[in-house]
């Protein structure tokens, strides 16, 4: 299985921040790397796929990058929604496998 | 647009089976495949398998053959997983979720948590 590893686990910022979210794949996966947002009691919610493109009514302030087996998810000028756990995801061979997660929490 | 909606949580008893229901609305339900995952307490998410509601034809994570079934009706646009043998392991929230055109779910349903106990 292609094994996902996100950095850090956690971290703390304020709003207006730029935060930045690393992904690594254990093997080389093209750009079939997504990101979703997860908030508790809610549904996960899509924001990037195929690395770089930002899922329909996305906000611009989120943007991701990468190829092969490193990846990237910027949040420019972090708002108060954006306060949540992200995950990474790889689509490029079954079973299609999730990062642990990095909860982006309120300085 | 595009709606996922789950069955309620459910509490088992280990060794039984549960079946969660997720119905699709907004879009054809016969055009997308329908993925199940779920997410146990302080764990990542993990893909359990997938579902082509066109045909029926399901495709299981190793992990979870011979233990899980993915079905559909179609005339009431919702797909099923049911999972059989429970033990503690399995308590989680269960989300289906539909694959968008490049291999990404890009819409989720709202989560069933599934307690088992005994």
């Amino acid at each position: 299985d292609t094994q996902m590893t996100q950095s850090p686990s956690s971290l703390s910022a304020s709003v207006g921040d730029r935060v930045t979210i690393t992904c690594r794949a254990s093997q080389g996966i093209t750009t079939f790397l997504n990101w979703y947002q997860l908030k508790p009691g809610q549904a996960p919610k899509l924001l990037i796929y195929d690395a770089s493109s930002v899922h329909s009514g996305v906000p611009s302030r989120f943007s991701g990058s990468g190829s092969g087996t490193a990846f990237t998810l910027t949040i420019s000028n972090l708002q108060a929604e954006d306060f949540a756990t992200y995950s990474c995801q790889q689509s490029y061979t079954t079973p299609w496998t999730f990062g642990q997660g990095t909860k982006v929490e309120i300085k | 647009q595009v709606q996922m909606v789950q069955s309620g949580a459910e509490l088992k008893k280990p060794g039984a089976s549960v079946k969660v229901s997720c119905k699709g609305s907004g879009y054809t339900f016969t055009g997308y495949y329908i993925h199940w995952v779920r997410q146990a307490p302080g764990q990542r998410l993990e893909w359990m398998g997938r579902m082509n509601p066109n045909t029926g034809g399901p495709n299981h994570a190793q992990k979870f053959q011979g233990r899980v079934t993915m079905t559909r009706d179609t005339s009431i646009a919702t797909a099923y997983m049911e999972l059989n043998s429970l033990t503690s392991d399995d308590t989680a929230v269960y989300y289906c979720a539909r694959e968008g055109m490049l291999r990404n779910f890009d819409y989720w349903g709202q989560g069933t948590l599934v307690t088992v106990s005994s």
